[in-house]
This record gives C-alpha cells, sequence and structure tokens, in this order.
C-alpha cells in the first residue's frame, strides 16, 4: 500500500531563513509526486509536480523539490521564506484514478 | 480559465440527514476525484470519475456515493449523516491524456460540511 510520511508536524523559521519540508514515500511503481499548499478555510494549491526526467523541479513562489528514489524521499525547499509563506504544506503521491495520497501535513511557522 | 468551483461553501446539516455537494471542474477536464479532509485523519480519497464512470473508490461506507454527468460535473452525496463525517470536502479535476494516465489533480476551494 502506498504511504506518505512528513516527518515534521509544524517547522518554525525566520523569515529570510532558507526552508526544507521532508516528505518520505512508499509507492510499488514509479511515483508520480506532489507538493501542495493549503491556506486555513482554502483548497490546496499545487506548489509543483514530479513525474519523470530531472529530479529537481521548480514551482511555484520559488519553491523546489528534489527527487531521491535511493531515499525515497521529495524534499521541498525554498532559499527564502517570506511571512505569505506560513501555512500547512502537503506531500502527496499517486497516478491515474487510484487517487492521491497525501501526509499529514506539516504546519509552516514564520518568525518577524 | 476558471478553476474548480465547489458549491455550497458552507453546510450545517443534523445527524440523520443526507447531503448532496456539487462539483465543477476546470473546463476540458474529465476527470474528478473527491477527498474528505478532517483534523484526525487528515486528507482522504474518496473516489474517482472519469467519463461518467467510477474508476476507483477509497476506504468509506456506502453512505458515500457519487455521480458525474455528461459535462463532467460531479456530485457527492451523503446518506444519514454522522457527527464525524463533519469535514472539508475537497474535489479536484485533471485532464488525464488517456483513460489510463495520471495528470495533475487541481483542487476547489472545498465545501465545509458541520454535521450537529
Amino acid at each position: 500500500a502506498q504511504s506518505v510520511t512528513q516527518p515534521d508536524i509544524h517547522i518554525t523559521v525566520s523569515e529570510g531563513a532558507s526552508l526544507e519540508l521532508r516528505c518520505n514515500y512508499s509507492y510499488g511503481a514509479t511515483p508520480y509526486l506532489f507538493w501542495y499548499v493549503q491556506s486555513p478555510g482554502q483548497g490546496l494549491q499545487l506548489l509543483l509536480k514530479y513525474f519523470s526526467g530531472d529530479t529537481l523541479v521548480q514551482g511555484i513562489k520559488g519553491f523546489e523539490a528534489e527527487f531521491k528514489r535511493s531515499q525515497s524521499s521529495f524534499n521541498l525547499r525554498k532559499p527564502s521564506v517570506h511571512w505569505s509563506d506560513a501555512a500547512e504544506y502537503f506531500c502527496a503521491v499517486g497516478r491515474g484514478a487510484d487517487g492521491l495520497t497525501f501526509g499529514k501535513g506539516t504546519h509552516l511557522i514564520i518568525q518577524p | 480559465k476558471a478553476g474548480v468551483t465547489q458549491t455550497p461553501r458552507y453546510l450545517i446539516k443534523t445527524r440523520g440527514q443526507q447531503v448532496t455537494l456539487s462539483c465543477s471542474p476546470i473546463s476540458g477536464h474529465r476527470s474528478v476525484s473527491w477527498y474528505q479532509q478532517t483534523p484526525g485523519q487528515g486528507l482522504q480519497f474518496l473516489f474517482e470519475y472519469f467519463s461518467e464512470t467510477q474508476r476507483n473508490k477509497g476506504n468509506f461506507p456506502g453512505r458515500f456515493s457519487g455521480r458525474q454527468f455528461s459535462n463532467s460535473r460531479s456530485e457527492m452525496n451523503v446518506s444519514t449523516l454522522e457527527l464525524g463525517d463533519s469535514a472539508l470536502y475537497l474535489c479536484a479535476s485533471s485532464a488525464p491524456k488517456t483513460s489510463g494516465s495520471a495528470d495533475t489533480q487541481y483542487f476547489g476551494p472545498g465545501t465545509r460540511l458541520t454535521v450537529l
């Protein structure tokens, strides 16, 4: 069965500091991987995705993620966070009609 | 291009009632998926429709059902509501190149259901 683990429930970083959110997955086939962001009371916005090819993918809002098959990881990074990045971040895996399997999410807090 | 729309945005029901939620996908998208989001269980897959056919279903009781119309709009229905059905219900649409391929899911704002 597929699964996604986001080890960090909460992360606090200072504005302007770098960020890395961890994601580990378990999936039987070649995974399709996603990062979504959710602001309070809102739906999910896609940040970036990995289907194949270059293992470093660029997304919106200055985010990037690196797929590491040997570590079953797809960590999200940003070199310098802004106060507007405070939100809940979800890593997901899935393909086709199987539906997405999501991690429990990481709540990002930005300190001024 | 307009995004995924969901109606209503908020809903309050009492135990034992039934409810119908609606989702309009992005124009041209033929796949619609539904998810339930709760603080305790997180985001869980309910079911997926493509060209009016349910292709997959998550681990939810039969009280949860859905359908898709010829214009790709989808509805989900929950009968005999329980307190535990209180959740944010999210709809996502995607445009798979073929019925067997994967694509990116774009989410709507959700319907917040409260069961009293």
